[in-house]
């Protein structure tokens, strides 16, 4: 139980243009859903939460009108990277919880990688 | 501030032996701890929590990770290694009063030798 799925799980795309990537909870409703982004041989950087029908909360520094962030629905949250540059390759994880949970079930993540 | 701390960047230990992976965390009020493995080219996968009650707490795969308030430590265990084992391992903490988002330890890469 508590699947988590990322797609694609991995992207390249040319510098300027924008990508889309959706994450899933398969197999239970994701009241609240985190954004991630992880470097080379670091550690997690929370990049934003958001609930479901709720506009996201982004950590001091993220840019919102670049990383778009929708919980649509219990059970899919989307990240757009915008108009991408070279600087945002990187692993994108995102994780999810459903009402009660206090641990956090992880999808597999996304590389992308802007040429 | 609140943070955490996994002061090993790597952990060599041979298969059979036990072995211990360290946390160290500073939170106001009662913390809730977590611990989480990354395997390569795999998602990051939950192992335990320390949420109350019995400062041991057992988890997934044999782990296990003792609380202890006086330290303010949450190290993982596991009495006797699997080659298997070898993957990156993080420690968090949730925020206090957040919406459960984690502070993350740096991460500790554990290698087991056949």
């Amino acid at each position: 139980g508590a699947v988590v799925s990322q797609h694609p799980s991995w992207v390249i795309c040319k510098s300027g243009t924008s990508v889309k990537i959706e994450c899933r909870s398969l197999d239970f409703q994701a009241t609240t859903m985190f954004w991630y982004r992880q470097f080379p041989k670091q550690s997690l950087m929370l990049m934003a939460t958001s609930n479901e029908g709720s506009k996201a909360t982004y950590e001091q520094g993220v840019e919102k009108d670049k990383f778009l962030i929708n919980h649509a629905s219990l059970t899919l949250s989307t990240l757009t990277v915008t108009s991408a540059h070279p600087e945002d390759s990187s692993f994108y994880i995102c994780s999810a919880r459903w009402s009660g949970s206090y641990e956090q079930y992880f999808g597999p993540g996304t590389r992308l990688t802007v040429t | 501030a609140q943070s955490v701390a996994q002061p090993e960047d790597q952990v060599n230990v041979a298969e059979g032996n036990p072995l211990t992976v360290k946390c160290t965390y500073s939170v106001s009020g009662n913390p809730y701890l977590f611990w989480y493995v990354q395997y390569p080219n795999r998602g990051l996968q939950f192992l335990l929590k320390y949420i109350t009650g019995d400062n041991l707490v057992k988890g997934s795969y044999g782990f296990e990770a003792e609380f202890n308030k006086s330290q303010t430590s949450f190290h993982l265990k596991k009495p006797s290694a699997l080659v298997s084992d070898s993957a990156l391992y993080f420690c968090a903490v949730r925020y206090m009063d957040s919406n459960y988002q984690l502070i993350w330890g740096a991460g500790t890469k554990l290698i087991i030798k056949p």
